[in-house]
């Protein structure tokens, strides 16, 4: 059972426009969230974090909002440019010991010129 | 120094080899995860090497061995895999593995295909 879920395989946004990547989660557990974003035959590089205890963490043209109540939370990308077409892994953990950071499936960007 | 390095970047093997692939931080972490990425899925978690000793085993097969011989370097050796195991092995560092909040650094991978 998946524990960190991305509905959408793939999205394409006009460069310039706004992309909106989403997640959901399960687990009530998890209290601690980030975006990695990967290009072909690179690994992850991480991107943002959110905390539980905030609903929404900036950091330029990059925006993470916390849904808590709904167990949601979206990755805002604006504006959107072509350097940001690439896989986007929404991960979620705890703050225990040993937690280890579960991965969603990913969603692929594309930003066309 | 934000880099994890991992060598070598592209690995061929038989059945029967016995092959290692190396990952190195130098950025003071003292946490390093092996993860395994098959096309088109999200990295799954192996081993996680805290203070250089093993805290999780993902119930990983025997084929994959870790080594942590310093806080730096981390190796995984492979012997007798299997073609259901060629894939992007990825290994990651963090500050500390006690805490869920400490970012994983990724390195670019080693893409393995065992024939």
């Amino acid at each position: 059972d998946q524990q960190v879920k991305q509905n959408s395989p793939s999205l394409s946004v006009q460069e310039g426009r706004i992309s909106i990547l989403n997640c959901d989660y399960t687990n009530s557990m998890f209290d601690y969230f980030l975006w990695y974003k990967k290009y072909p035959a690179e690994g992850p590089t991480f991107l943002i974090s959110i905390s539980s205890i905030k609903d929404k963490n900036e950091d330029g043209r990059f925006t993470v909002f916390l849904n808590k109540s709904a167990k949601h939370l979206s990755l805002h990308i604006v504006p959107s440019q072509p350097g940001d077409s690439a896989v986007y892994f929404c991960a979620a953990s705890g703050i225990t010991s040993y937690d280890k950071v579960i991965f969603g499936p990913g969603t692929s960007l594309s930003v066309i010129p | 120094d934000t880099e994890v390095t991992q060598t070598p970047k592209h690995l061929v093997m038989g059945m029967t080899n016995k092959k290692s692939l190396k990952c190195e931080q130098h950025m003071g972490h003292r946490a390093m995860y092996w993860y395994k990425q098959k096309a088109k899925k999200p990295p799954e978690l192996m081993f996680v090497y805290s203070y250089e000793k093993l805290s999780i085993n993902e119930s990983v097969p025997s084929r994959f061995s870790p080594e942590c011989p310093n806080s730096s370097l981390l190796n995984l050796h492979l012997h007798a895999l299997q073609p259901e195991d060629s894939a992007l092995y990825l290994c990651a560092s963090s500050q500390d593995a006690g805490r869920g909040t400490d970012t994983q650094y990724f390195g670019p991978g080693t893409r393995l295909t065992v024939l």
